[in-house]
């Protein structure tokens, strides 16, 4: 079945550095692909999102890119902070569909 | 977008009992969604409630166990019935916006001892 890999399992920065999160997914079909943020005691929110016809997103620290051929997208993190330290999913889905395959989480520690 | 209240947010209960979860959100919506986070893992729906209609269950998850309720558009709860240690979880209530991203509510941690 669809499945979705994501990579590291556990990421620690020092404050101020990069993080960067990878996922593959299988369906080739998925045309829609979300980040969400889940902080100790939350449900997890949406970050940033990207769709298939668009290669990479940006919002202020954080930006998502894309290869379709590969099937595989990224988190990307600058300029960490404290409080960007939380457990990060990826996800893929089809437009129109409620139908989310949702990666195991990475969990992100920035050190001070 | 939407908020969304989930009731309670923790709890500890015995094995063999049963507990509801609540769910509220701040707008009317067509469809809410169940999750379940187990500990250190991805989320997992549960199934889908729509208002005036059964849930719909994903493979694995069974109304017996798992008995939705959805009285209205703002509303729904989640039983989770004869409880034993395996359904130690996070629930997560859900709705879907814009027609393709979720927003889901604080969860409910749930242990069963």
């Amino acid at each position: 079945g669809e499945n979705v890999e994501q990579h590291p399992s556990t990421l620690s920065v020092q404050e101020g550095d990069s993080a960067v999160i990878k996922c593959t997914y299988s369906d080739s079909a998925s045309n829609y692909f979300p980040w969400y943020k889940q902080e100790l005691g939350k449900g997890p929110q949406l970050i940033i999102d990207i769709r298939s016809n668009v290669g990479e997103k940006k919002d202020q620290r954080i930006a998502v890119t894309l290869n379709k051929t590969a099937k595989h997208f990224s988190l990307h993190i600058t300029e960490t902070q404290p409080e960007d330290s939380a457990v990060y999913f990826c996800a893929a889905s089809t437009s129109g569909t409620y139908k989310y395959i949702f990666g195991t989480g990475t969990r992100l520690k920035v050190l001070a | 977008s939407a908020v969304i209240s989930q009731k309670p947010s923790r709890d500890i209960c015995q094995r063999g009992t049963s507990l509801t979860i609540q769910c509220q959100v701040d707008s009317q919506v067509t469809m809410m969604f169940w999750y379940r986070q187990q500990p250190g893992q991805s989320l997992t729906l549960i199934a889908t409630a729509n208002q005036g209609s059964e849930a719909t269950y994903e493979s694995g998850f069974v109304i017996d166990k798992f008995p939705i309720s959805r009285p209205n558009l703002t509303f729904s709860t989640l039983t989770v019935s004869n409880m034993s240690p395996e359904d130690s979880s996070i629930y997560l209530c859900s709705v879907m916006e814009f027609s393709t991203s979720y927003t889901f509510g604080s969860g409910t941690r749930l242990t069963v001892v």
